[in-house]
């Protein structure tokens, strides 16, 4: 079964540089969520889309952005980045919104030197 | 507000022998549950569900967890761990009163010992 696709994979950034985190939920999916884990931590919610509408917000700096497109796939937009935003990014689909359970994605690790 | 409290950090189980991940919540609501496993440098992969259906859920790889309201338990079980199953296991809960965010617990690292 298709599951949820993040790109890329690994990414490495000087400070205050950006990046851009690609989300491409599962086929059907309207509604994706982005997460950051630090090292030893659990998941830490950022934001979601539902019908590419933000739905959602958690604790996202003010320096991230993120939007979803017309074929529902997402960016997670860092900038300025710091060495603290060194982490595993998650994203997750879900069908038909929050009440629905979330896949999770196979991350994207971001080194910030 | 909805919370989880996974009581042990870390298990250590020999191949072949059970395996009892404890967690504990806290939901003003009829919660849905969750279990997620996580393998070194992998993503998050789904074990299993409750949804107020059965409160014996079963999951992939032989996993199992049972939903006790009394006890606000979901304790997640297996009879017989395998090399694979060492990783780190993740206890979720969500409900309607925090717009069905999910809340995860700290997380207990499983080591299956030869």
């Amino acid at each position: 079964a298709a599951g949820v696709i993040q790109s890329p994979r690994h990414l490495i950034k000087e400070k205050r540089e950006t990046a851009t985190l690609k989300c491409y939920p599962i086929p059907r999916h309207d509604t994706v969520y982005w997460y950051q884990q630090g090292p030893g931590q659990d998941p830490q919610f950022l934001i979601s889309f539902y019908e590419k509408m933000q739905s959602d917000k958690g604790s996202i700096p003010d320096r991230f952005s993120a939007q979803q497109f017309s074929d529902y796939h997402s960016e997670l937009n860092m900038s300025s980045l710091e060495l603290g935003d060194s982490a595993l990014y998650f994203c997750a689909s879900s069908r038909g919104g929050a009440r629905d359970t979330q896949y999770f994605g196979p991350g994207t690790r971001l080194t910030v030197l | 507000a909805q919370s989880v409290t996974q009581l042990d950090s870390h298990v250590s189980v020999s191949e072949g022998t059970p395996v009892l991940l404890r967690c504990n919540y806290s939901s003003s609501y009829s919660p849905s549950l969750f279990w997620y496993v996580q393998h070194p440098n992998k993503g998050l992969q789904l074990l299993l569900k409750y949804t107020s259906a059965a409160t014996l859920v079963k999951g992939i790889n032989g996993f199992e967890a049972e939903f006790k309201k009394s006890e606000t338990s979901f304790h997640l079980t297996k009879p017989s761990a395998h090399m694979s199953d060492a990783a780190e296991y993740f206890c979720v809960v969500s409900d309607r009163a925090n717009d069905y965010k999910l809340s995860f617990g700290a997380g207990t690292t499983v080591t299956v010992r030869a």
